[in-house]
């Protein structure tokens, strides 16, 4: 299974880009790496999905180097409302397991 | 649009008593996950499904069994429940293993 490693806990301030990046030595070839997003008391939600290179949508953008070992998801401009937990997931085909880390904890202040 | 619905959302347990959590997903997905949460920590899966009438053990199965003889339900049972299973219980479901997951809003679980 693909482990993914990622920082505890990170701060930030208001206005802010934030980059938390995750590492994922062994993943395979058929991996995709997804972040998700969890609020206190709620499930996580889906933020992003890439394969390679770089991915954005209208809340996040996902930065994956060539050989894959590693990904950066970026926040531009955080507000006091994207303190969550953020995780990040690595797809794992053949056993067809989803292993969420320990996740980091954003905390925006203002 | 419902997506993943759990029932119950907070339930109080007995050492020894048993219970079922009842999950159910309208987006006709294969895959169905069972994870818990405890304090501070991140998602552990339990057990899983990747169709119909197949279940499998996921990191942490001991303790709980499930079912999934509809496709649109996953059930997990606590034969007798003990303190160590006081957590948050979540499901959740994908198209595919490398899809997007959607996870329901959780299950309070106390066991005194």
């Amino acid at each position: 299974l693909a482990k993914t490693t990622q920082p505890i806990s990170m701060d930030s301030y208001e206005g802010q880009e934030v980059n938390i990046t995750c590492s994922h030595n062994n993943i395979a070839t058929n991996d995709y790496i997804t972040w998700y997003q969890q609020f206190p008391s709620q499930g996580p939600r889906f933020i992003i999905q890439g394969y390679k290179t770089k991915v954005t949508n209208e809340v996040a953008s996902l930065f994956i180097p060539a050989d894959r070992k590693s990904s950066t998801l970026s926040l531009p401009r955080v507000s006091l409302s994207d303190t969550a937990v953020y995780y990040c997931l690595v797809g794992d085909g053949s056993a067809r397991q989803l292993t969420f880390g320990s996740g980091t904890q954003l905390t925006v202040l203002p | 649009n419902a997506g993943v619905t759990q029932t119950p959302k907070f339930r109080v347990l007995k050492t020894g008593q048993s219970m079922t959590l009842l999950c159910a997903q309208d987006m006709n997905h294969e895959y169905m996950y069972w994870y818990r949460q405890d304090p501070g920590m991140g998602l552990r899966l339990i057990h899983y499904s990747v169709g119909e009438g197949t279940t499998a053990k996921g990191e942490v199965p001991d303790g709980y069994n499930v079912s999934r003889l509809k496709k649109q339900n996953f059930l997990l049972g606590l034969e007798s429940a003990a303190p160590s299973q006081t957590s948050v219980y979540f499901c959740a479901s994908s198209r595919d293993s490398g899809n997007t997951i959607y996870f329901g809003e959780g299950s309070w679980l106390t066991v005194v």
